[in-house]
C-alpha cells in the first residue's frame, strides 16, 4: 500500500492562472516533506520542502501547504508559466532516513 | 559543475549476468541514494549510504548489493539480474541529515536497465 499518494495522474492549467498539485500520506511519523519537479530525461530535481512543524513554506512563485491532521499537503504555483509544464514528484522522509515519493503528477500549463 | 553523474545512461543485459551501475558525486556529500522508477509507483528507495562503510536498505532492496568504500562512489551491483529488475535507475546524494533537519537530494541523470 502506498505511503504517499498522488491521486491525479495529470493536470492541465491555463498559463498564467495558479496551479494546485496534491499529496497525501498515511504514515504519522513522517517529518519532512519535499516536491520534486522531472523533465523528461532527466533526473528529478529539487523545488521545495516544507518540515511537520509548519504549515507553509514560500518560494518565489511556489508554495507549499502542510495540514498535518488530514496528512494532506499541497504545492501552489503562480502564476503558471509552460516552463513548469514536467512531472512533480512529492516525497516524505520517516525518522529512520528513508524517503518515500508518490507516484507523480504530470502538469501541463497550456500558453 | 556540481553534479551527480551515472554510467552507463542506457544498458540491455541479459538474466543472470552481473552488471554495475556506478554513481558519482563532486559535491563532497555524504548521503548517498538508489532508487528506481517504475510507472504508477514514483521513485522507490533501494539503498541509501549515510557515510563510507555505512549502508542501509531502502523499500525495496531484494536483488541488489551496493558499497561505499569512497565519499563520493555509491554503486549498484545486480549480482544475477531478473526481467523485474527492468526499470529506470537514480542515484542521488545531499549533505548529512540530523535528527531533525533533513536536506533536498541532487539527482543523477538516470540509467534505463533492461533485463531480457
Amino acid at each position: 500500500d502506498q505511503q504517499v499518494k498522488q491521486n491525479s495522474p495529470s493536470l492541465s492549467v491555463q498559463e498564467g492562472r495558479i496551479s494546485i498539485l496534491n499529496c497525501d500520506y498515511t504514515n504519522s511519523m513522517f517529518d519532512y516533506f519535499l516536491w520534486y519537479k522531472k523533465y523528461p530525461a532527466e533526473g528529478p530535481t529539487f523545488l521545495i520542502s516544507i518540515s511537520s512543524i509548519k504549515d507553509k513554506n514560500e518560494d518565489g512563485r511556489f508554495t507549499v501547504f502542510l495540514n498535518k491532521s488530514a496528512k494532506h499537503l499541497s504545492l501552489h504555483i503562480v502564476p503558471s508559466q509552460p516552463g513548469d509544464s514536467a512531472v512533480y514528484f512529492c516525497a516524505a522522509r520517516d525518522y529512520g532516513q528513508n524517503f518515500v515519493f508518490g507516484p507523480g503528477t504530470r502538469l501541463s500549463v497550456l500558453p | 559543475e556540481a553534479q551527480v553523474t551515472q554510467n552507463p545512461r542506457y544498458l540491455i543485459t541479459v538474466t543472470g549476468k552481473k552488471l554495475t551501475v556506478t554513481c558519482s558525486q563532486n559535491m563532497n556529500h555524504e548521503y548517498m541514494s538508489w532508487y528506481r522508477q517504475d510507472p504508477g509507483l514514483g521513485l522507490r528507495q533501494i539503498y541509501y549510504s549515510m557515510n563510507v562503510e555505512v549502508t542501509d536498505k531502502g523499500d525495496v532492496p531484494e536483488g541488489y548489493k551496493v558499497s561505499r568504500k569512497e565519499k563520493r562512489n555509491f554503486p549498484l551491483i545486480l549480482e544475477s539480474p531478473s526481467p523485474n529488475q527492468t526499470s529506470l535507475y537514480f542515484c542521488a546524494s545531499s549533505l548529512r541529515r540530523d535528527i531533525r533537519g533533513s536536506y533536498e537530494q541532487y539527482f543523477g541523470p538516470g540509467t534505463r536497465l533492461t533485463v531480457t
